[in-house]
């Protein structure tokens, strides 16, 4: 049972903004970055956003994250039919000295 | 280019012990902390262990604590998973990542390799 919570799944029509949650704690994303991957079937997880609102070069300004208290969201704008796939939120906890990853949260385009 | 390559997995039986090993650019290795992550069939990702840039700090889930090690070899650019004891829950595909850079956020991921315990 991840210790990071996110909905399971969400939906979306095209151009649609959609964002997604992630509640966690004081040891983890109250005191820590969080970090937001993407992962298609049968593919590695691409990361979107680091430390909770910053895009790495070639992830399209259309992801954005943010951090407030102990959740983080990741907010995905014009949404299209491309952005279908599993979205994790992670973050370091210091009381278990580890990473942690929220259960995935499945996108459907409608 | 820059890769991470995952090998060693395959088919063991329970309380087996395999080791994995991930090829790494010289320069990930060097510059990043690295991580094993891994994705049971139809599950989501799980974190399993950590290694700090030097080397000098390790950081295991409780699931794998005492029964997995992670290790590096500078001069071979490689980073390992030795994985004993294994069981049944240990049936995934291990992925091998850097920790993400806190200026660029460049972030490499392998394209994994299967770990199958079963008797």
């Amino acid at each position: 049972q991840s210790v990071l919570t996110q909905p399971p799944s969400t939906s979306g029509t095209p151009g649609q903004r959609i964002t997604i949650s992630c509640s966690g704690s004081s040891s983890n994303i109250g005191s820590n970055d969080a970090y937001w991957y993407q992962q298609f079937p049968g593919t590695a997880p691409k990361l979107l956003i680091y430390r909770s609102n910053r895009r790495p070069s070639g992830v399209p300004d259309r992801f954005s994250g943010s951090k407030s208290g102990t959740s983080a969201s990741l907010a995905i704008s014009g949404l299209r039919s491309e952005d279908e796939a599993d979205y994790y939120c992670a973050a370091w906890d210091d009381r278990l000295r580890g990473w942690l990853f929220g259960g995935a949260t499945k996108l459907t385009v409608l | 280019e820059v890769q991470l390559v995952e090998s060693g997995g395959g088919l063991v039986q329970p309380g087996g012990s395999l080791r994995l090993s991930c090829t790494a650019s010289e320069f990930i290795l060097s510059s990043s902390a690295m991580t094993w992550v891994r994705q049971a069939p139809g599950k989501g990702l799980e974190w399993v262990s950590s290694l700090s840039r030097d080397g000098a700090n390790t950081y295991y889930a409780d699931s794998v604590k005492g029964r997995f090690i992670i290790s590096r070899d500078n001069s071979k650019k490689i980073v390992y998973l030795q994985m004993n004891s294994l069981r049944a829950e240990d049936t995934a595909l291990y992925y091998c990542a850097n920790s993400p850079n806190s200026v660029t956020g460049s972030n490499y991921w392998g394209q994994g390799t299967l770990v199958t315990v079963s008797s």
